[in-house]
């Protein structure tokens, strides 16, 4: 099965730090996605990446950036995290077919305080 | 924009149907379902193609009106293992992302 790993299950961070959120798939999938998940609102995507250095904004990129290196790693970066930014984040892959459905990781909750 | 789910909630007993829907306001190339247990992953159920293709849970099944832009996942004979929030993501062209729903909660009885 596709495991896709997120470093944290939970992080508290204080107004103003960088943050870095860590997500892991071992399946070879072209495509990674981060999500915010918040009660009532559903998923909102933040960014994507179709490639190794490639990235495209979702509907919410404001205060927040990726980074893809490597394949199988796609990194956001919460730049000065702000107590807006507390929520459930999740990462999620995909193949890059018309089945493609989303393998989502276990999600990390961030608290900024 | 996000599509709209309704209903947002609802509580089954065992044994009993529901029926989950999803509407667009723009035209789509797919309709995705995922349930998401509390404190769990959403995982994958359906996946619907504009033309009719479908593929996913062979104990669950879902409709796609293209014309309409609409999604209805039916949920027969529900066990308490149906329980969760259900999401509908949308993709509007193929190798598009998906934009989730709102998600409806389900809650199954004894």
């Amino acid at each position: 099965d596709v495991k896709v790993t997120q470093s944290s299950r939970y992080l508290v961070k204080r107004t103003g730090e960088k943050v870095f959120l860590e997500c892991v798939q071992d399946m070879d999938h072209e495509n990674m996605f981060w999500y915010r998940q918040d009660p009532g609102l559903g998923l909102r995507l933040i960014y994507f990446s179709y490639d190794v250095k490639m990235k495209e904004k979702g509907d919410i990129p404001e205060g927040y950036s990726v980074s893809r290196e490597k394949k199988e790693r796609f990194s956001l970066i919460l730049e000065s995290a702000s107590t807006n930014q507390t929520s459930m984040y999740l990462c999620a892959s995909s193949l890059v077919t018309k089945w493609g459905g989303y393998t989502f990781g276990s999600g990390t909750r961030l608290t900024v305080v | 924009q996000q599509p709209v789910q309704s209903p947002q909630a609802v509580i089954l007993r065992e044994g009993e149907d529901a029926v989950i829907n999803c509407s667009s306001s723009k035209a789509l190339y797919s309709v995705h379902w995922y349930r998401q247990k509390h404190g769990e992953a959403p995982v994958f159920l359906m996946i619907l193609l504009k033309g009719g293709e479908q593929k996913g849970h062979d104990k669950i099944s879902a409709s796609f009106n293209e014309k309409k832009q609409q999604s209805s996942l039916y949920l027969t004979a529900s066990q308490l293992s149906y329980s969760g929030t259900y999401f509908c993501g949308t993709e509007g062209n193929a190798g598009n992302m998906l934009t989730f729903g709102g998600g409806t909660r389900l809650m199954v009885k004894p």
